[in-house]
């Protein structure tokens, strides 16, 4: 079965440091692999995926992640954190055959002024 | 495109009664998902479709739970009857095959 684990239930970082929030995810076959941002009373926001090509993926608003096959990771980073990135976020894999998608449980980013 | 459209936007009603949400998927999008969101067990599939055909529907929770999609424009999930632990919110979202889904503004329920 394919499933999605985001170890940590919430993450706290000063604005202005590097920030991540780590992915791990278990799935048969090639991974078709998403981030997403929810803000309070919103729906889900896509911020980039990786679908084949380059490890190393760039999505909006400053947000990067790695692809690591060998860890089966996706790790969501940005360089600098705003406190307009406070809010809860998602990975989620796509898996092939069925199409559907599976999210983890999500992690809650608070950036500290 | 106005993305995906969700209504109504919050919904109050009581135990018992039939409740349904509405969902217009992004034209030319050929999947669509139906999820619930809580506090207690966060983003769960219940429902999808790929060409307006139900793929995979082990997620609605019973039988008081139904979702159709007519045509490629428009679906909808019905709740009958309605039960207080149905309350959360419901999200649809579209996507094309391999790409990213996009997702509605989402449905509140409240069954009181």
């Amino acid at each position: 079965a394919q499933s999605v684990a985001q170890p940590e239930d919430q993450v706290n970082v000063a604005e202005g440091n590097p920030l991540t929030v780590k992915c791990t995810y278990s799935v048969s076959g090639n991974p078709y692999l998403f981030w997403y941002v929810q803000y309070p009373n919103r729906g889900l926001q896509f911020l980039l995926k990786y679908i084949t090509g380059d490890n190393l993926v760039k999505g909006s608003y400053g947000f990067e992640a790695e692809f690591n096959k060998s860890q089966t990771s996706f790790h969501l980073k940005k360089p600098s954190a705003l406190v307009s990135d406070s809010a809860l976020y998602f990975c989620a894999v796509r898996v092939f055959y069925g199409q559907n998608f599976v999210f983890g449980p999500g992690t809650r980013l608070s950036v500290l002024p | 495109d106005a993305g995906v459209i969700q209504s109504p936007r919050h919904e109050v009603t009581e135990m018992g009664q039939e409740v349904t949400l509405r969902c217009k998927p992004i034209s030319g999008h050929d999947y669509l998902f139906w999820y619930r969101q809580t506090m207690m067990r966060g983003l769960e599939l219940l429902i999808y479709f790929n060409n307006n055909v139900p793929i995979d529907d082990s997620g609605m929770p019973e039988d008081r739970f139904s979702a159709k999609m007519p045509n490629a424009s428009f679906s909808t999930l019905k709740i009958q009857p309605s039960e207080p632990r149905d309350s959360a919110v419901y999200f649809c979202a579209s996507s094309l095959r391999v790409t990213e889904a996009f997702f509605g503004q989402g449905t509140r329920l409240t069954v009181v």
